[in-house]
């Protein structure tokens, strides 16, 4: 089964300063990967997901990631923090089910991106 | 836009009560979860749901039963809530149950209900 290790329950960083939030993963087949963001008091809203192809990927917010097989690792990125920027993130990779066929999501435990001014 | 509903932001409840927990999705997606949210731990499936009447239990399924009649509606029970229960618990869905392409489609969350067990 897979497992997700996100480094660092709180990372703090200044307004402008460049975000860095790790992921790593531990299957050797690559996955499909998410990073999903979770604003206080919200559900969790997708930010980008890889799936094939480009390993550099963009998303919403001026977010990216790049998959590393590699090193396999998916880390997540934006060069200037912005005090909106505030919340919990949340890396994701996917996963066998058992016998289903079908496969699920299996989540980081998340890191909770501190935006000091 | 895409709506995921779950029926209370927060829930307060004695221990043994039976406990529903509703969901509703507007996007006719075929999958629907149940994920519970605790800190230190991210989040934890429950159980999912593939198509109506269908289910399949998660990684932590003990002390939970779930229900969908309906395709948009999917419904978590707790028999007799436990203090151990108190949790957020997010539902979520997506679009499709077929295999590799099911796994790259977006999961839609709700907003979550916060659930204390006294």
């Amino acid at each position: 089964a897979q497992s997700v290790t996100q480094l660092g329950s709180h990372v703090s960083v200044s307004e402008g300063a460049l975000v860095l939030l790790r992921c790593n993963y531990s299957s050797s087949v690559p996955p499909y990967l998410f990073w999903y963001v979770q604003y206080p008091n919200q559900g969790l809203q997708l930010l980008l997901k890889y799936t094939t192809g480009a390993t550099l990927v963009k998303g919403i917010n001026g977010f990216e990631a790049e998959f590393k097989k590699s090193e396999t690792s998916f880390h997540l990125t934006k060069p200037s923090a912005h005090m909106s920027d505030a919340a919990e993130y949340f890396c994701a990779v996917s996963d066998p089910f058992m016998n289903t066929g079908f496969q699920k999501l299996v989540f980081g435990t998340g890191t909770r991106l501190l935006v000091s001014p | 836009d895409v709506k995921v509903t779950q029926s209370s932001r927060y829930l307060v409840k004695r221990t043994g009560e039976k406990v529903f927990l509703e969901c509703v999705q507007d996007m006719d997606h075929e999958n629907m979860f149940w994920y519970r949210q605790d800190p230190g731990l991210g989040l934890r499936l429950i159980y999912f749901s593939y198509d109506v009447k269908m289910k399949e239990k998660g990684d932590i399924p003990e002390g939970y039963s779930v229900s969908r009649e309906k395709k948009e509606r999917f419904s978590l029970i707790l028999e007799s809530a436990s203090t151990n229960q108190t949790s957020m618990y997010l539902c979520a869905s997506s679009l499709s149950r077929t295999g590799l392409a099911g796994v790259s489609d977006t999961q839609y969350f709700g907003p979550g209900t916060r659930l204390t067990v006294l």
